[in-house]
């Protein structure tokens, strides 16, 4: 059974530019969540998407979005990039229960890096 | 809102003996899953194993064992017989039962080096 898969693995953007990151998840898993990981902050929770509806969301500005399609992959956007939006994007898939039971299988990242 | 500390930012032990990373939270949930996690160097995230509140029995899982003190709000995790493989950064993290609007609450982690 195929992993949780990211794209792209890094890339790098300049200030004021927009990115879009993909996340498949495992085969019939249909919740998908996303963190962003930086050293100073740590791991922090972005939202959470379960079919194609966002359930929850974390207290990140209005830059940061996402969505869900029918086959449960996902995309997250941010636009007008920070120096400050530097970070690993950590995607993560779940059985139907969601993040309740915090049964989450991660991605491997993605790696921004804003210049 | 929840917060998760982990007071051990960096952990060294040899390899086979024991070592016991901490994990304190802070929440007013009554029911609640506690978590520990591992992020090899190849940075995907697994789950180790996993603790209800509501259960008194700590959870096991092969070499990994817990120490859930509920009054205490203190949930550290064991590793028995330590292995190369266990070096690794190792968070902890608290869920509400039922879920919530942060999602997982994860510490800051602890970088955990097994040395030969």
């Amino acid at each position: 059974k195929a992993g949780v898969t990211q794209t792209p693995r890094y890339l790098i953007k300049t200030r004021g530019q927009q990115v879009t990151l993909s996340c498949s998840p495992i085969s019939g898993h249909r919740s998908v969540s996303w963190y962003q990981q930086t050293p100073g902050q740590g791991l922090q929770f972005l939202f959470e998407y379960f079919s194609e509806t966002q359930r929850n969301k974390g207290n990140f500005p209005g830059r940061f979005s996402g969505r869900q399609f029918s086959n449960s992959r996902s995309e997250m956007n941010v636009s007008t990039l920070e120096l400050g939006d530097s970070a690993l994007y950590l995607c993560a898939s779940s059985l139907d229960g969601g993040i309740i039971t915090g049964e989450l299988f991660f991605g491997e990242g993605s790696r921004l890096t804003v210049l | 809102a929840q917060t998760v500390t982990q007071s051990q930012p960096e952990m060294s032990v040899q390899e086979a003996e024991t070592v016991t990373l901490s994990c304190t939270y802070d929440t007013s949930e009554n029911n609640y899953y506690l978590f520990w996690y591992k992020q090899p160097p190849s940075r995907q995230m697994i789950l180790v194993i996993r603790q209800e509140a509501y259960k008194q029995q700590n959870a096991t899982e092969n070499r990994f064992s817990v120490n859930f003190q509920k009054a205490a709000k203190s949930f550290s995790l064991k590793i028995s017989d330590s292995q190369l493989g266990d070096t690794a950064m190792y968070f902890c993290a608290f869920i509400p039962t039922g879920g919530g609007a942060d999602g997982l609450t994860f510490g800051k982690g602890t970088h955990l080096i097994i040395q030969p």
